[in-house]
């Protein structure tokens, strides 16, 4: 059976510091790892993901994942974050054989002051 | 592509009355998946199909719910009688049958008083 831990339900940070959010999985089989961002009232968003090839992928607005076999681990970093970056984020998991069955983490509220 | 819609957006019934939420996946995707969303439990996969078919339904809580989806265009949720632990916001999303990651709608929110 695949199960996502997010290890801080909540992160504060200022505005401009760097940031990682936490996400460790467990799966016997092959993985891929998923980031899903939620502003405030809305749906979920595909932030990043891993499915093979390079461990680090990289979205759009300057976060990056780093998939760790070793460490069975898929954090999320943004070296330098912005008020606009408050939401939630939800790290998951799609593992072989589980018809492609997504598993949700619990989430990480991001909250960036000024 | 106009995305997942779902609808309606904002529900308010009350208690003891049927509901009926509604989705429309991404034209080609094959798998569709009912998620509900509250505080307290966080993100909960309900039921979800692969070619219209329903392959788990082991997170519907209880014979309240029920879900189909009688063509690949069209899906329903729909919860009788509804009760105010109900109250949730309840999310649509549709994949391509693979390893892809989900495109998720922007939720129903439901409010049973």
């Amino acid at each position: 059976a695949q199960s996502v831990t997010q290890l801080d339900s909540q992160v504060p940070v200022f505005e401009e510091a760097p940031v990682e959010l936490r996400c460790n999985y467990s799966s016997s089989v092959s993985v891929y790892l998923f980031w899903y961002v939620q502003y405030p009232n809305q749906g979920l968003q595909l932030l990043l993901k891993y499915l093979s090839g390079s461990t680090l992928v990289e979205s759009i607005n300057g976060f990056e994942a780093e998939f760790n076999k070793s460490q069975t681990s898929f954090h999320l970093r943004k070296p330098s974050v912005h008020i606009s970056d408050t939401a939630e984020y939800f790290c998951a998991v799609i593992s072989g054989g589980s018809n492609y069955k997504l598993t949700f983490g619990k989430g990480t509220l991001l909250t960036v002051n000024p | 592509d106009a995305g997942v819609i779902q609808s309606p957006r904002h529900e308010v019934t009350e208690m003891g009355q049927e509901v009926t939420l509604r989705c429309k996946p991404i034209s080609g995707h094959n798998s569709l998946f009912w998620y509900r969303q509250t505080m307290m439990r966080g993100l909960e996969l309900l039921i979800y199909f692969n070619n219209n078919v329903p392959i788990d339904d082991s997170g519907m809580p209880e014979d309240r719910f029920s879900a189909k989806m009688p063509n690949a265009s069209f899906s329903t949720l729909k919860i009788q009688p509804s009760e105010p632990r109900d109250s949730a916001v309840y999310f649509c999303a549709s994949s391509p049958l693979g390893t892809n990651g989900y495109t998720f709608g922007s939720g129903t929110r439901l409010t049973v008083v």
